[in-house]
């Protein structure tokens, strides 16, 4: 248990639904991050919350729509989403995106599957 | 960019056997993670280096850090099969938090 919850776990969406994945974070930090690992490629950053304050969108499509109301919790919208974007979808959590001595905890993911 | 390479990507071990993961990275970076991932798990940290030579030990892992050569290797003594996992290494950008990861090592240890 690395003090990061991420709800679902398992998400079965079809092309034209509407689903929300979440994240929440106990460990008082302040930075929060979601990351793609699909088969085929690295663990990829989509977006990163610093403060509440979006400061990375590494080009991900509009269909993936990140929402962090507070500073525990993250949110990832998803919509009309592609087969393509099935993977397993981590949250991270880290003290500060701009300290440099810290690392970051994940989540356990959820296997999401776009069918 | 910042990218970052792993090798090998697969390792098949005996157990009691040595061996050395690699992982090189592109740009300037004084600071590296080691993380480990059980299959259907999320990522359990291992090792922060965050300094040109340094070193740290756990258990039968432990790992290394040389900046000027871009290089870090984790390196496992006498494996045994509870090590069996995916080991990923990741490199910070220099003035944030921003890691890239290595494409992953997934490690077998056979009896």
């Amino acid at each position: 248990e690395t003090g990061v919850t991420q709800t679902p776990r398992h998400l079965v969406m079809g092309m034209t639904n509407k689903k929300s994945l979440k994240c929440e974070q106990h460990l008082g930090h302040n930075a929060m991050y979601w990351y793609k690992q699909s088969a085929k490629k690295p663990l990829e950053l989509m977006f990163v919350y610093n403060f509440k304050e979006q400061t990375e969108n590494n080009s991900v499509p509009s269909r993936f729509s990140p929402e962090c109301p507070n500073s525990s919790h993250l949110f990832l919208h998803l919509h009309t989403l592609q087969p393509e974007d099935s993977a397993l979808y981590l949250c991270a959590s880290s003290l500060n995106y701009r300290a440099t001595n810290t690392e970051a905890f994940f989540g356990q993911g959820t296997r999401l599957t776009v069918v | 960019e910042l990218k970052v390479e792993q090798n090998p990507l697969f390792l098949s071990m005996q157990e009691g056997k040595n061996y050395t993961i690699y992982c090189n990275y592109s740009t300037t970076s004084d600071r590296l993670y080691w993380y480990r991932q059980d299959p259907g798990k999320s990522l359990e940290s291992l090792f922060v280096l965050l300094s040109n030579g340094a070193v740290k030990q756990e258990g039968r892992l432990m790992a290394s850090l040389d900046t000027k050569a871009r290089l870090s290797t984790l390196h496992i003594t006498a494996a045994v099969h509870d090590l069996s996992a995916t080991y990923f290494c990741a490199v910070a950008y220099y003035n944030n938090n921003d890691m890239r990861f290595g494409a992953g090592t997934r490690l077998t240890v056979k009896p």
